[in-house]
């Protein structure tokens, strides 16, 4: 069964902390991996994406991929409160498998 | 990123009546159009895949003959709840699927539809 697992949190950082989400998954045949923001009551919102081993970076997010190891994680630099939120990971497999998302919350 | 526009963000309608959501991509080609609903506190769930010209194709429990989708052309997709039910009330997200400006083929998703049926 195609799965991607997330620890569902919350995860409570100080604020200027870094945020460290990760995320598994079961499909070796899984391309692509996408992390996505969902605010309460909002959609969500694409962070950024990852398809090659090792790490990507865009601004205060790197996600990192290691797939050897079947696993993508997603770091927050210099947290700040609104980035308190669910983080949904996803694994692409001709279409998006999600995790059930981890809550952030960043603590001022 | 790419826009996705739904209509409308909110309804509210009786048991029994139809109501439909209309999804479209608003700055990009979307080969693939995807349903959603979310319950609250609970992850996304994929209800039907579509592509522009062909039947949805629908995740298992999900009734194809209550929950109809059209994808009329590669902007537009639209969902129709038919003879919706209290229990069909849930946060309605579909996401649209192609080649961005920047060259990548990636899935953004559209604001939601929050659909309350009395």
């Amino acid at each position: 069964q195609k799965e991607v697992e997330q620890n569902s949190g919350p995860l409570s950082v100080p604020e200027g902390a870094i945020a460290s989400l990760n995320c598994t998954y079961s499909d070796r045949g899984s391309q692509s991996f996408f992390w996505y923001r969902q605010y309460s009551g909002k959609s969500p919102e694409l962070i950024m994406f990852i398809y090659s081993n090792g790490d990507k970076e865009d601004g205060r997010f790197t996600a990192q991929l290691n797939k050897a190891s079947q696993y993508v994680s997603l770091l927050i630099r210099d947290s700040q409160p609104s980035d308190s939120a669910t983080y949904l990971c996803a694994a692409d497999t001709g279409k998006l498998i999600f995790g059930q998302g981890t809550t952030l919350q960043v603590k001022p | 990123g790419a826009v996705v526009s739904q209509h409308p963000s909110w309804v509210i309608c009786k048991s029994g009546t139809s109501v439909k959501i209309e999804c479209r991509s608003l700055d990009f080609q979307a080969t693939t159009m995807f349903w959603y609903r979310q319950f609250p506190k609970q992850s996304l769930m994929l209800m039907a895949t579509s592509n522009e010209g062909s039947k949805a194709t629908y995740e298992q429990g999900v009734e194809k003959d209550k929950f109809l989708i059209n994808h009329a052309s590669l902007t537009l997709s639209t969902l129709t709840v038919t003879s919706a039910h209290p229990e069909d009330s849930s946060f309605y997200i579909c996401s649209a699927r192609g080649m961005s400006a920047g060259g990548t083929d990636t899935q953004y998703f559209g604001p939601g539809t929050r659909l309350t049926v009395l």
